[in-house]
C-alpha cells in the first residue's frame, strides 16, 4: 500500500536560519508531488509541485524553494527563514500522467514556527 | 488559469439543521472538483470528488454535492448537521493531473 511520510512534525527556528523539509512516499511511482502551506486564517496555498525527477512548478513567488532529487522524494527548502515562513507545511501526492481524477493523499504537516 | 472561491469563512448551523458550504470556481478546462474536510488536530480528508459521471455526487458522512456547469458551482450540503460535521472544508479544483487549487477555506461551527 502507499504511504507518505513527512518530517519533521514540528520545528521551531530562528530567523535567517536555513529549513529542509522532507517528504517521501512509499508503495508507488512517479507520482505527482505537492508542497501546500496552510497559514492561520488563509486556507491552503499551492507552494509548489512535481510531475518527475527535476521538475518543479512554482505557484507563487516566495522565500522557499522545492527539490525532487529521487522520484518519490519532495524537499522544501528555504536559506534565510523569514517571519512570514512560519504555517503548516503539508506534502500531497497523488497518481500521475493517467489519473486525471485521482485524489491527492496528505501527509501529517510541519507546523513551522520562526522565531 | 484556475481558481476557487469558498464563499463564506465561517458558517454555523444547529445540530440537525442542513448544511450549505458554498464553492465557485473557474477553469479553462472541464475540472475534476474535490471536497476536503480537516478536523482539529487531523489531517486533510476526502469527502467526496466529481468525476463527470454524475453531477450529484455523494460522499462520506452523509454530505453531498452538486455540480452545476452553468452556475459553475460546486456547493457541499448534508440534509442533518451532526456535532461531529464541525471542521474545516476546503474545495479543490484540478486541471488535468497537475495542478490542483484549494479554496481558503470554510470553518463549520455546530452549536448543539
Amino acid at each position: 500500500s502507499q504511504t507518505i511520510h513527512q518530517w519533521p512534525a514540528t520545528l521551531v527556528q530562528p530567523v535567517g536560519s536555513p529549513l529542509s523539509l522532507e517528504c517521501t512516499v512509499e508503495g508507488t511511482s512517479n507520482p505527482n508531488l505537492y508542497w501546500y502551506r496552510q497559514a492561520a486564517g488563509r486556507g491552503l496555498q499551492l507552494l509548489f509541485y512535481s510531475v518527475g525527477i527535476g521538475q518543479i512548478s512554482s505557484e507563487v513567488p516566495q522565500n522557499l524553494s522545492a527539490s525532487r532529487p529521487q522520484d518519490r522524494q519532495f524537499i522544501l527548502s528555504s536559506k534565510k527563514l523569514l517571519l512570514s515562513d512560519s504555517g503548516f507545511y503539508l506534502c500531497a501526492w497523488s497518481l500521475g500522467q493517467s489519473a486525471t481524477n485521482e485524489k491527492l493523499i496528505f501527509g501529517s504537516g510541519t507546523q513551522l514556527s520562526v522565531m | 488559469a484556475q481558481s476557487v472561491t469558498q464563499l463564506d469563512s465561517h458558517v454555523s448551523v444547529s445540530e440537525g439543521t442542513p448544511v450549505l458550504l458554498r464553492c465557485n470556481y473557474s477553469s479553462s478546462y472541464s475540472p475534476s472538483l474535490f471536497w476536503y474536510v480537516q478536523h482539529p488536530n487531523k489531517g486533510l480528508q476526502l469527502l467526496l470528488k466529481y468525476t463527470s459521471a454524475a453531477t450529484l455526487v455523494k460522499g462520506i458522512n452523509g454530505f453531498e454535492a452538486e455540480f452545476k456547469k452553468s452556475e459553475t458551482s460546486f456547493h457541499l450540503t448534508k440534509p442533518s448537521a451532526h456535532m461531529s460535521d464541525a471542521a474545516e472544508y476546503f474545495c479543490v479544483v484540478r486541471e488535468g493531473y497537475q495542478k490542483v487549487t484549494f479554496g481558503t477555506g470554510t470553518k463549520l461551527q455546530v452549536i448543539p
